[in-house]
């Protein structure tokens, strides 16, 4: 079945230093990929999506490029802010249902 | 706009009692989704739908049930609530239109078996 990887957590960065949070994924057909975040005490909300090869997906500063050959969508962002604290989940969509399959989830803090 | 309203936000339960969390959404959106959230586990689909009258069986379906009577309502069930349903509930809609469009989520119902 369909299942997304991403790299344990958490991350504590300090403002201004570069993010990268990595997802791999495992899917039959040709998925879209997902980014989601979640701010304390929310619910999730879309960062970013890419549905289709190569393509990338950028919203707020934050990027992550739909790798086929290496099954990856890695989040990036090149200078993050206190206000980025929050949980970043990957996640990926196949088929009609558009039913969502996510990673665990990272936890990101970043200090002043 | 309102999106995804989620009812209630908490909840406190006896093991062995029953409840039923609601959500609405005002997208006309054909497909609804229920997902528990726990700690290092992600979400997790129970069940979801695809259009009034109609419902499926997700990732961890058991000890759940849920209705939809209405386009915009999704009802999750729990019939005999147990510790282990102990989590962050969310429901979540989406459009038919675009296949594999983006999923909206409520706020969330935090329930505690006890």
């Amino acid at each position: 079945g369909d299942s997304v990887t991403q790299m344990e957590g958490p991350v504590t960065l300090s403002e201004e230093a570069f993010l990268t949070i990595n997802c791999t994924y495992t899917a039959t057909g040709y998925p879209s990929l997902f980014w989601y975040v979640q701010y304390p005490g929310e619910g999730l909300q879309l960062l970013l999506k890419a549905t289709k090869a190569d393509d990338k997906g950028s919203n707020k500063g934050f990027e992550a490029t739909y790798r086929k050959e290496t099954t990856s969508f890695h989040l990036e962002k090149g200078s993050v802010q206190v206000s980025d604290s929050a949980v970043y989940f990957c996640a990926l969509s196949t088929g009609a249902n558009s039913k969502l399959t996510f990673g665990k989830g990272i936890t990101l803090s970043v200090r002043p | 706009n309102a999106g995804v309203t989620q009812t209630p936000k908490f909840r406190v339960l006896k093991t062995g009692q029953s409840m039923t969390l609601l959500c609405a959404q005002d997208m006309n959106h054909e497909y609804m989704y229920w997902y528990r959230q726990d700690p290092g586990m992600g979400l997790r689909l129970i069940h979801y739908s695809v259009g009034e009258g109609t419902t499926a069986k997700g990732e961890v379906p058991d000890g759940y049930n849920v209705s939809r009577l209405k386009k915009q309502n999704f009802l999750l069930g729990l019939e005999s609530a147990a510790p282990s349903q102990t989590s962050v509930y969310f429901c979540a809609s989406s459009s038919w239109f675009e296949v594999n469009t983006e999923a909206f989520f409520g706020q969330g119902t935090r329930l505690t078996v006890v």
